[in-house]
């Protein structure tokens, strides 16, 4: 099992602010990384594949880096709407998977 | 458009069985895979399993080898998930998603399906 670490564990900002959530691998991963958004009440959402690639229908705001056991999801200004929780998870020894325990963005 | 839609909620006493669907539409099922990942109350999401809509091969998670059962219907595009010997630890949300071929990642998600132990 590859345990994915994700800080901090709530991130309290303003709309208009940048959002930096980090998700560490206990091992390395190489770039098989994603991204989940999700609401309360409602199913995760895929933001990110592969470390840096958006999802089909992603705003341009959204944005993912990272390679190896490091990875960062950047929001550039924060919405109303992006207010939840985001998860990470890996896939690289697909066809098993594991998700990060996730990073929930707050108004400020 | 696709859409994955999963059966309705489920109470069930310890020690039992729960089997939820999920039916498919909007895209050719067999192309695809299928993952369950289930979140309990105010918990994280956990990785349960996937299953080849293909050709039925499944991987599940390690620590629900044993007690789970994945399987598919082609002939209705429907997915299901069987979950043995329920413990109260296993209330949670269910969740259905279709996995584009190789990807290893979800794209579109089903509604959940809440399933309730106790006794």
């Amino acid at each position: 099992e590859i345990v994915l670490t994700q800080s901090p564990a709530t991130l309290s900002l303003s709309p208009g602010e940048r959002a930096t959530l980090s998700c560490r691998a206990s091992q390395s991963v190489s770039s098989y990384l994603a991204w989940y958004q999700q609401k309360p009440g409602q199913a995760p959402r895929l933001l990110i594949y592969d470390a840096s690639n958006r999802a089909t229908g992603i705003p341009a705001r959204f944005s993912g880096s990272g390679s190896g056991t490091d990875f960062t999801l950047t929001i550039s200004s924060l919405e109303p709407e992006d207010f939840a929780v985001y998860y990470c998870q890996q896939r690289s020894n697909w066809p098993s998977s594991d998700f990060g325990g996730g990073t929930k963005v707050e108004i400020k | 458009q696709v859409q994955l839609v999963q059966s309705g909620a489920e109470v069930k006493k310890p020690g039992a069985s729960v089997k939820v669907s999920c039916k498919a539409s909007g895209y050719t099922f067999t192309s695809y895979g299928i993952s369950w990942v289930r979140q309990a109350p105010g918990q994280g999401l956990e990785w349960m399993g996937w299953i080849s809509a293909y050709n039925g091969n499944t991987n599940y998670a390690q620590k629900l080898q044993g007690r789970v059962t994945m399987t598919t219907d082609t002939s209705t595009s429907t997915a299901y998930m069987e979950l043995r010997s329920l413990r109260s630890d296993d209330t949670a949300v269910y969740y259905c998603a279709r996995d584009p071929p190789g990807s290893g990642w979800q794209d579109y998600w089903g509604q959940g399906t809440l399933v309730t132990v106790s006794s």
